[in-house]
Formats: structure tokens, C-alpha cells, sequence
């Protein structure tokens, strides 16, 4: 069975501090990891990540994956109170499904 | 920016009662999901549905649950007989194709069963 491991569980930080989200996965037929941001209802998309090594970035955000130690994280910079959500990592196998993690709840006070 | 709509947002329904979830997927993708989140739980996947017939479905999409797509643009979940555990967050999600990555949900129907 598919498993998709997030730490911290939440996570509560200032304004401007760094954070680094983590997600460990276990999965047969591995196509790619999925990262998503949860506010108040649907997940929206950050990235998506299939290659080993290469850093995904976009704005304060960047996301890298190590397929060979099975995990991904997540680095926010320069946190700000709207980064406040629920982070959500998926792994996409070869059948046509995600497999979620339980999500780290990030607080990003002012 | 395209979306995926879903309606009712919120379905207070009795336990036995049918319901039926609905979605709009966008309008050039192929691929089209349902997924629920149980209140303080994983977001976990029911069913994909592709060239008009599922092709995944999980262990919790039993005979209680059908879906379908009646015309070119609505996807609708139905559960036939609800329980009180089927009380949860439904999303639908549509994609252009299966890579996972061009997912896009809707911001879900909360279904409450009482």
C-alpha cells in the first residue's frame, strides 16, 4: 500500500523566518510528487516534482526531490501571514491516483 | 484562470437518503476524479473516470457509490444510501491528462449526513 509521510504535523513561526516542510514517501511505481497548498477549501497546486535533484522554484517557494532517499521538502523563505494553509504532499503512482499525506498546518504570525 | 465548479457547496442530508455531488469539470480536460476528506483526515481518492468509464477506483468506492458524466460537461458522484461516516469534504478534480501534476480541484461540497 501507497505511503505518503508529512512532518512537522504544524508548525508555528514569525513573519520573514524560513520554514522547511518534509514528506516522506513510500510507493510502488513511483511517477511523481505533487506539493499543494490548502487554505480553506481545495487544494491549489505548488509543484510538481519527478526528477531527482532539481530544485523547483517559484517565488519565495522552492521544492526539491531525492528519489533515492524517498522524500521531498518544502522551503518556504521569508514567510509571510499569508502563507498560512495546510501543505499537502501527493504521490502520483502508475495507476491514476494521489495518495496524500496528513498535511503539515503551518501559522505564520505576524 | 479555468475552474473546476462543484455545487451544492454545502448538502445536509439524512442518513439513507441518496445524494448526488455535482461537478463541472474544465471543459477541455480528459481525466476527472473524486476525492473526499473526512474532517481531521487525509485527502483520499475514491475514483478516476476517463472515455466515459472508471479506470481507478479505491477500496472505499464500493456499490454505494456511482458516478457519471450524463451530458459533455457535468460529473456526478452519487451515494445511493448514506451513512454517517460518509460525512465529509467531496472534491472533484479534472486534469488534461494523467500526469498528476495538471490536476485542478474544485473547492469541494461539504456533505453532512445526520
Amino acid at each position: 500500500e501507497d505511503k505518503v509521510v508529512q512532518s512537522p504535523l504544524s508548525l508555528v513561526v514569525h513573519e520573514g523566518d524560513t520554514v522547511t516542510l518534509n514528506c516522506s514517501y513510500e510507493v510502488t511505481n513511483f511517477r511523481s510528487l505533487l506539493w499543494y497548498k490548502q487554505e480553506k477549501k481545495a487544494p491549489t497546486f505548488l509543484f510538481m516534482l519527478t526528477s531527482s535533484g532539481i530544485e523547483k522554484k517559484s517565488g519565495r517557494l522552492s521544492s526539491i526531490l531525492d528519489k533515492k532517499e524517498l522524500f521531498s521538502i518544502l522551503n518556504i523563505t521569508a514567510t509571510q501571514t499569508g502563507d498560512s494553509a495546510v501543505y499537502l504532499c501527493a504521490v502520483h503512482n502508475a495507476g491514476n491516483m494521489l495518495t496524500f499525506g496528513g498535511g503539515t498546518r503551518l501559522m505564520v504570525k505576524p | 484562470e479555468p475552474e473546476v465548479t462543484q455545487t451544492p457547496s454545502h448538502q445536509v442530508t439524512q442518513m439513507g437518503q441518496e445524494v448526488i455531488l455535482r461537478c463541472v469539470p474544465i471543459s477541455n480536460h480528459l481525466y476527472f476524479y473524486w476525492y473526499r476528506q473526512i474532517l481531521g483526515q487525509k485527502v483520499e481518492f475514491l475514483v478516476s473516470f476517463y472515455n466515459n468509464e472508471i479506470s481507478e477506483k479505491s477500496e472505499i468506492f464500493d456499490d454505494q457509490f456511482s458516478v457519471e458524466r450524463p451530458d459533455g460537461s457535468n460529473f456526478t458522484l452519487k451515494i445511493r444510501s448514506t451513512k454517517l461516516e460518509d460525512s465529509a469534504m467531496y472534491f472533484c478534480a479534472s486534469s488534461e491528462e494523467g500526469r498528476g501534476g495538471g490536476y485542478t480541484f474544485g473547492s469541494g461540497t461539504r456533505l453532512t449526513v445526520v
